[in-house]
Parts: structure tokens; C-alpha cells; sequence
């Protein structure tokens, strides 16, 4: 069975920095594309990032307007982990963070979710 | 960016009734559109995608049609499970956007 599990997330202070970690399991990582969805505390669903998938070093990355240029998204694809690097972090950064699969490619709909990890900024 | 508005925000209903949720695009999507369900402290469950297309082991109650704009989920026989809040989410352009959500409460 497919399973993505999210971790990293905690108590921030604004400016501070955080690196959020997201291990698959029960399918092929490399083969798929992923991102990184989150909620902010009861809002709706906003997309931050997404990598593509395939064999190879040459992984194309997106990014949400509002987190270009402070967060990176980068993929292991040995360990099976994705990441999500935040810097420069914001109280509007708080939310909580989702990894989500691609049904194939990243911009495909998302068919597998992580249970979410939290990421509070505040001091 | 494509702007997607659902509607309505919220509805009371009860078990047994057929409900239907709305989505609009600020522009085209084509068929480019996913729903999900979400529960309380839980990640979103992909429902429906490329908008009619049954997700592997949702029930048959749940459906989705549209094109361009205009989209619907219709649920045929609320069961009590199915009280969740339900988002679509186009996947047409970058960045990928979501509606804001319609909250399907017990009457």
C-alpha cells in the first residue's frame, strides 16, 4: 500500500528556518512526481511546491508565488524522501504541511496524502 | 492564476439526500479537475478526477461533470460518512488551485 509520512514541523520563530521530510513507501518514488500542500489553521488547501519525477538528476521544480525564493523542495530519490526547506519563515507560514503524489506526473491530481505535520511560526 | 469558487460554503443535509456542490473556474480548465474529501484532522482523499473520472474504490454515490468552467459534484444518497468537507482543485495551469471548500454538516 502506498503511504507518504511527513515529519520535521514544530515551533518556528518568524525568520527562523525549518526543513520538513516526507517518507514513501508502496510505489516506485522516482517514477512520480510530488509536492507540498498545506492549511493554514482552519482555511482551505493551498499548493507551495512540486518537483517532477523520473530517473536522473535533472528534476524540474515550482513553486506558489509567496514562497519562491525562501523554500526549496528537493527529492532523495535512494531514501525515498522528499523535502521541503523553508527559510525567511513568516506567521503566515503556519499551517500544516502535506506531502501529496501525483497520479503520474506532479501537476496530476493528487492521489496520495501524508497525514500532515504542523509548522507554527510564532515567538 | 485560475481562481476556482465553490459554492455553496456550507449546506445541512440528511442522510439519504442527494447533494450536489458546485465549482467554477475563473478560466478554462478543460477537464482538468480533481475533488477530494477531507475530514477533520485528517488529509484530503482524492475523490473524482479529470472531472468524471471515479477514483478507484470511492463508491458509486459520489459523481463529477463539467468542462471549461463549470463543474459539479453530485453525492446520490448522503450516507453518514460522506459529512466531510468536500474541495475541487484544477490542475489545468501552474499553479495548481484549490476552491475554498464546502463544509456538508448533518441536519
Amino acid at each position: 500500500e502506498a503511504e507518504l509520512l511527513e515529519s520535521g514541523g514544530g515551533l518556528v520563530q518568524p525568520g527562523g528556518s525549518l526543513r520538513l521530510s516526507c517518507a514513501a513507501s508502496g510505489f516506485t518514488f522516482d517514477s512520480y512526481g510530488m509536492s507540498w500542500v498545506r492549511q493554514a489553521p482552519g482555511k482551505g488547501l493551498q499548493w507551495v511546491a512540486a518537483i517532477s519525477g523520473g530517473a536522473g538528476d535533472s528534476a524540474n521544480t515550482y513553486y506558489e508565488a509567496s514562497v519562491k525564493g525562501r523554500f526549496t523542495i528537493s527529492r532523495d530519490n535512494s531514501r525515498k524522501t522528499l523535502f521541503l526547506q523553508m527559510t525567511r519563515l513568516t506567521a503566515d507560514d503556519t499551517a500544516v504541511y502535506f506531502c501529496a503524489k501525483g497520479v503520474d506526473r506532479w501537476e496530476d491530481a493528487f492521489d496520495i496524502w501524508g497525514q500532515g505535520t504542523l509548522v507554527s511560526v510564532s515567538s | 492564476d485560475i481562481q476556482m469558487a465553490q459554492s455553496p460554503s456550507s449546506l445541512s443535509a440528511s442522510v439519504g439526500d442527494r447533494v450536489t456542490i458546485t465549482c467554477r473556474a475563473s478560466q478554462s480548465a478543460s477537464t482538468s479537475l480533481n475533488w477530494y474529501q477531507q475530514k477533520p484532522g485528517k488529509a484530503p482523499k482524492l475523490l473524482i478526477y479529470a472531472a468524471s473520472s471515479l477514483r478507484s474504490g470511492v463508491p458509486s454515490r459520489f459523481s463529477g461533470s463539467g468542462s471549461g468552467t463549470d463543474f459539479t459534484l453530485t453525492i446520490t444518497s448522503l450516507q453518514p460518512e460522506d459529512f466531510a468537507t468536500y474541495y475541487c482543485q484544477q490542475s489545468y495551469s501552474t499553479p495548481p488551485t484549490f476552491g475554498g471548500g464546502t463544509k456538508v454538516e448533518i441536519k
